[in-house]
Order: C-alpha cells, then sequence, then structure tokens
C-alpha cells in the first residue's frame, strides 16, 4: 500500500460547480497536511496547511482533516476556470520528508 | 524577484552526456530540495540539504550528485545520462526542516535523447 494515495482523475466540472479532492494515507504519524496547486509547465505552490485533524477555510478553500480516517479533503467552492490545475495533496510527521499523493488534474469549464 | 530560481529551464541532451542544474533561493531558507516529476505528475525528493549539509538522501543512483556551495544554493549534476532520467526537477526551500511552508521553483524540464 502506497503511503498517499490520491485519484489521479482527470476532473471536469461546470463553472460554479463545488470541487471536492481526497487523499487517504497510511502512515499514522503524519501529523502536518497540505495541498499544493500545479499550473501547468509551472512549479507546485502551497495552497492550503492543516496541523492534526479539523478544518481550515481560506476564501473558496477549505481543506479538510480526519485523522481518525487517515483521509484528507480540499473543497473548492464556486470553481472557477482559473482553478483548472493540478492539485497535490502532501504530509510528513515533524520535520521529516514530504510525502506527495500522485496528484489529480481538474478542469473547471467556462 | 522570483524566490527559488532553476537554470536551466529547459535541457534537451544526449544519452551518456554528463548535465548540471542550478537552483538559487533569495529567502533566506536554510534548508532545500531536489525533486523529480516524472510524465505522470509524481513528485518524489531526491535529496535534502540543510545549511549545505545533507539530511536527506532517497534512492537516487550516484549518478546524481547534488552540491551546496552556500545556503542559498543547490545544484545537481547528473552524470553518464539515461532516458530514464527524462523528467521535470523540481528545486524547493523551506525556512527549516520543521518549517510549514516549501515554496518551489519553476523546474527544469529535461529531456535525454
Amino acid at each position: 500500500q502506497k503511503e498517499v494515495e490520491q485519484d489521479p482523475g482527470p476532473l471536469s466540472v461546470p463553472e460554479g460547480a463545488i470541487v471536492s479532492l481526497n487523499c487517504t494515507y497510511s502512515n499514522s504519524a503524519f501529523q502536518y497536511f497540505m495541498w499544493y496547486r500545479q499550473y501547468s509547465r509551472k512549479g507546485p505552490e502551497l495552497l492550503m496547511y492543516t496541523y492534526s485533524s479539523g478544518n481550515k477555510e481560506d476564501g473558496r478553500f477549505t481543506a479538510q482533516v480526519d485523522k481518525s480516517s487517515k483521509y484528507i479533503s480540499l473543497f473548492i467552492r464556486d470553481s472557477q476556470p482559473s482553478d483548472s490545475a493540478t492539485y497535490l495533496c502532501a504530509m510528513r510527521s515533524g520535520s521529516e520528508k514530504l510525502v506527495f499523493g500522485k496528484g489529480t488534474k481538474l478542469t473547471v469549464n467556462p | 524577484d522570483t524566490a527559488v530560481s532553476q537554470t536551466p529551464k529547459y535541457l534537451v541532451t544526449q544519452m551518456g552526456n554528463d548535465k548540471s542544474i542550478k537552483c538559487e533561493q533569495n529567502l533566506g531558507h536554510d534548508t532545500m530540495y531536489w525533486y523529480k516529476q516524472d510524465s505522470k505528475k509524481f513528485l518524489k525528493i531526491m535529496f535534502s540539504y540543510n545549511n549545505k549539509e545533507l539530511i536527506i538522501n532517497e534512492t537516487v543512483p550516484n549518478r546524481f550528485s547534488p552540491k551546496s556551495p552556500d545556503k542559498a544554493h543547490l545544484n545537481l549534476h547528473i552524470n553518464s545520462l539515461e532516458l530514464g532520467d527524462s523528467a521535470v526537477y523540481f528545486c524547493a526551500s523551506r525556512i527549516t526542516p520543521e518549517g510549514n511552508e516549501q515554496y518551489f521553483g519553476p523546474g527544469t524540464r529535461l529531456t535525454v535523447t
């Protein structure tokens, strides 16, 4: 079993839709959870960061962590064509290396 | 000002050649990384340096040799390039190994023919 599993998609939604992106993981030592957004031919950029379980909201983006289920989610409300990108989950424990999911490619159609 | 910069952006070379990729960060961070992203977009760590010292060395062929002349620079030298080395290589930096935000460079697209 891979440490971090993420459905690669692709996911295609109409503009204005609510998007749900998810990752599962196997290492119960993970404490820090991130979502990165990567536009085509660009480097990943940090979108959301959460420590331990709980929710975090930033504008149209909400990150959720459920450590009991080893499951993290990113919700995008009122999705825009500019949200079209690959979304990578990433997680780590302490100062250990970041472990990335394979990324989900999202297309928001106008 | 670019926070993490890499040169070159594109690199096309033949099998067997030796090439280098350079990375610089102007964020004052202590920790720098090299990642490889394959054609399926999977991002995998290769090396990590903290204050010029190697702290993470994943299972990478010894044809790959990182070098950190100072904490703002982390270069990657690749000897005897192989077809399977074709990928996008990303440099990244973090303020410390425990820091939250990790900043990525724009990537170097390496194609080995």
